[in-house]
């Protein structure tokens, strides 16, 4: 079955500081890799996704993430980051199992901006 | 306008009683899901329903049924509510099954005393 394992629960930095949320997987099919952000008291939100081609895949604010299929890892950066980043991110993969698709989460990192 | 909402946004009951949550996407989605989010922020899918018929069920206590009356409305039952079942429910949906960018709701807090 396919899993993601987020190997740090919380991320605390600074403003402006560069920023790296690990992600790897696990998966015997073809990959479908994705970050959602949740924001204090809502919903999740889709951030990016790999779903085939360039392995460098980028967001509308500056994060992006690098599918690298040797070392089985989807991590995701963004080189200065604000205030307002600070929300749960958890990094999701594709699973085909018993003829239903779904999307497995991992357990998600809080990532804490201070001033 | 709200792409994907739940009523109510926190629910406070005892154990034993009966609720339902619902949820409603104006999207026009053909695919709609139950997550439960623990307290450790853990996400699992429990439920989702492709063109009002269920497609997931994942082991999920048959104390929860969902029931979907249309496409743009998925709601959950819950019959005799336990202490374990405390979490955030989130409702989502997508454009179609396989289709992977899912659009969340805000989330329903359940707390049962």
């Amino acid at each position: 079955a396919q899993s993601v394992t987020q190997l740090d629960s919380q991320v605390p930095v600074f403003e402006e500081a560069p920023v790296e949320l690990r992600c790897n997987y696990s998966s015997s099919v073809s990959v479908y890799l994705f970050w959602y952000v949740q924001y204090p008291n809502q919903g999740l939100q889709l951030l990016l996704k790999y779903l085939s081609g360039s392995t460098l895949v980028e967001s509308i604010n500056g994060f992006e993430a690098e599918f690298n299929k040797s070392q089985t890892s989807f991590h995701l950066r963004k080189p200065s980051v604000h205030i307002s980043d600070t929300a749960e991110y958890f990094c999701a993969v594709r699973s085909s199992q018993g003829g239903s698709e779904k999307l497995v989460f991992g357990k998600g990192t809080k990532l804490t901006v201070n001033p | 306008d709200t792409a994907v909402s739940q009523t109510p946004k926190y629910l406070v009951t005892q154990m034993g009683n009966d609720k339902s949550i619902k949820c409603e996407q104006n999207l026009g989605h053909d695919t709609m899901y139950w997550y439960k989010q623990d307290s450790k922020k853990f996400l699992k899918i429990m439920f989702s329903y492709n063109n009002k018929e269920l497609i997931i069920n994942e082991t999920v206590p048959n104390r929860f049924s969902p029931k979907s009356p249309d496409k743009a409305h998925l709601n959950l039952h819950i019959n005799s509510l336990e202490l374990g079942d405390s979490a955030v429910y989130f409702c989502a949906s997508s454009p179609s099954y396989g289709s992977y960018e899912q659009y969340f709701g805000p989330g329903t807090r359940l707390t049962v005393t």
